[in-house]
């Protein structure tokens, strides 16, 4: 079965400290991962994404994240969060064979700064 | 920059009346798809169409939902009757043709069913 899973509910760091949320999928093909950010109320902007290559991606506002294939993991990371980083974070994995081309979300992680 | 559009923001609307939420993809993209995000949870897929053909409609609860892409190229949302249980954010994304691209998110509109 297809399927993405987020561990974390809701993470809470202090404004400088590193950040790491996971994501664990299970997909029958190559998968597309995803990570994309969502702030209240708003649509989601995407962060990063890996389709091959390079393992270690980068992404905008500081972001990486890492495919480990044999763990079936693309985990996000940042060095030094900061306050405006606060938001919800949501993993996809996808495909793009044919008209199949459906994401399968996780259930998001809720991310609080302490200032 | 392109973006994908999306009214109205918000909607309140009473319970067994109608309500309809619009969505202009990206220019040029194909892969259109209906999304509805109850608060604290992961989007849901509702629709996902490709021109103007429906290739995942799965979730559409059939009774009361419907959507369309009459030209493939913009869509129309609706509920008729709607329910307490509606009130949600419904997203529209977008994505292109090309193998390695990414949806591309509207903002969303608020339903609030009373």
């Amino acid at each position: 079965a297809q399927s993405v899973t987020q561990p974390d509910i809701h993470i809470t760091v202090s404004e400088g400290a590193s950040l790491e949320l996971r994501c664990n999928y299970s997909y029958g093909a190559t998968p597309y991962l995803f990570w994309y950010v969502q702030s209240p109320g708003q649509g989601l902007q995407l962060l990063l994404k890996y389709f091959s290559g390079d393992t270690l991606v980068q992404g905008i506002k500081g972001f990486e994240a890492e495919f480990k294939r044999s763990q079936s993991s693309f985990n996000l990371r940042k060095p030094s969060v900061h306050w405006s980083d606060a938001a919800e974070y949501f993993c996809a994995v996808g495909g793009n064979a044919g008209n199949n081309r459906k994401l399968i979300w996780g259930l998001g992680t809720s991310l609080a700064v302490n200032p | 920059e392109a973006e994908v559009a999306q009214s109205p923001r918000y909607k309140i609307t009473e319970k067994s009346q109608a309500v309809a939420f619009w969505c202009d993809p990206i220019s040029g993209h194909a892969t259109l798809y209906w999304y509805r995000q109850i608060l604290g949870q992961g989007p849901e897929l509702l629709v996902q169409f490709q021109d103007e053909s429906v290739v995942d409609d799965s979730q559409l609860p059939k009774d009361r939902f419907s959507a369309e892409r009459l030209k493939g190229v913009d869509s129309t949302l609706k509920i008729q009757p709607a329910e307490l249980g509606d009130s949600a954010m419904y997203l529209c994304a977008s994505r292109g043709q090309g193998a390695l691209t990414e949806a591309f998110f509207g903002q969303g509109t608020r339903l609030t069913v009373v």
